[in-house]
């Protein structure tokens, strides 16, 4: 599984944008990039995932640079209760029928 | 519709002995992988069933073993308990073979080991 780097942590304050970056540049071509987000002590989140093209759904915006290396999350209105562990994660495909491979995240803090 | 459920949410053990946790999938789903993951650590793959068979397994010792039943709920066991077990056990469940699927977690158990 292709492995990503994220920042530690990021502030963001309420109302604003939240713009989570992910490098993974040894992604291969059948890999997805899929987004968590962990709130505290309870399961991980699904966000939204992508393969190429860029995506949107009802919470957030996933951005795909055109060689694949690296991608942005986008929360376009961040509120207190986006306060959680964002995982950004490629894989999935293939003979890993689904792994999914956790690194350490990003912890984001919205403020008010 | 339900989504992914686990039980029991909170459990605590000794050392030694052994346990069993319950996961039941999201309605349409037909694959469950578990998930270990200590404090202040990202989730760790454990293994994953599909059609009751492991199909998958991560890096943990026989210590840690599952069952899949007919009706797509899951079991996961760990026998001789550490200390070193203690941590949220997550379930996540999806559909397909082909495993791109979007897996769905559930709560989590949280397994203290005394």
């Amino acid at each position: 599984d292709a492995k990503t780097t994220q920042p530690t942590s990021m502030d963001c304050a309420e109302g604003r944008a939240a713009n989570l970056p992910c490098n993974h540049s040894t992604i291969s071509g059948n890999e997805y990039v899929y987004w968590y987000r962990q709130i505290h002590s309870q399961g991980p989140q699904y966000i939204i995932h992508g393969l190429k093209n860029n995506e949107t759904n009802e919470m957030a915006s996933l951005i795909i640079t055109e060689d694949r290396k690296s991608s942005t999350l986008i929360l376009p209105h961040a509120t207190l209760r986006d306060t959680a562990v964002y995982y950004c994660i490629v894989g999935a495909g293939g003979t890993s029928y689904g792994k999914l491979t956790f690194g350490q995240g990003t912890i984001l803090t919205v403020h008010p | 519709d339900a989504g992914v459920t686990q039980s029991p949410t909170h459990l605590i053990k000794t050392r030694g002995q052994q346990v069993t946790l319950r996961c039941s999938p999201k309605s349409g789903h037909d694959t469950v992988s578990w998930y270990q993951q200590a404090l202040g650590q990202g989730p760790q793959f454990i293994f994953q069933y599909y059609e009751e068979e492991e199909r998958q397994r991560g890096n943990f010792p026989d210590r840690f073993s599952g069952h899949q039943f007919p009706n797509y709920s899951s079991e996961l066991n760990v026998n001789a308990l550490l200390l070193g077990d203690s941590a949220l056990y997550l379930c996540a469940s999806s559909h397909g073979l082909a495993g791109q699927e979007t897996q769905y977690f559930g709560p989590g158990t949280r397994l203290l080991v005394l």
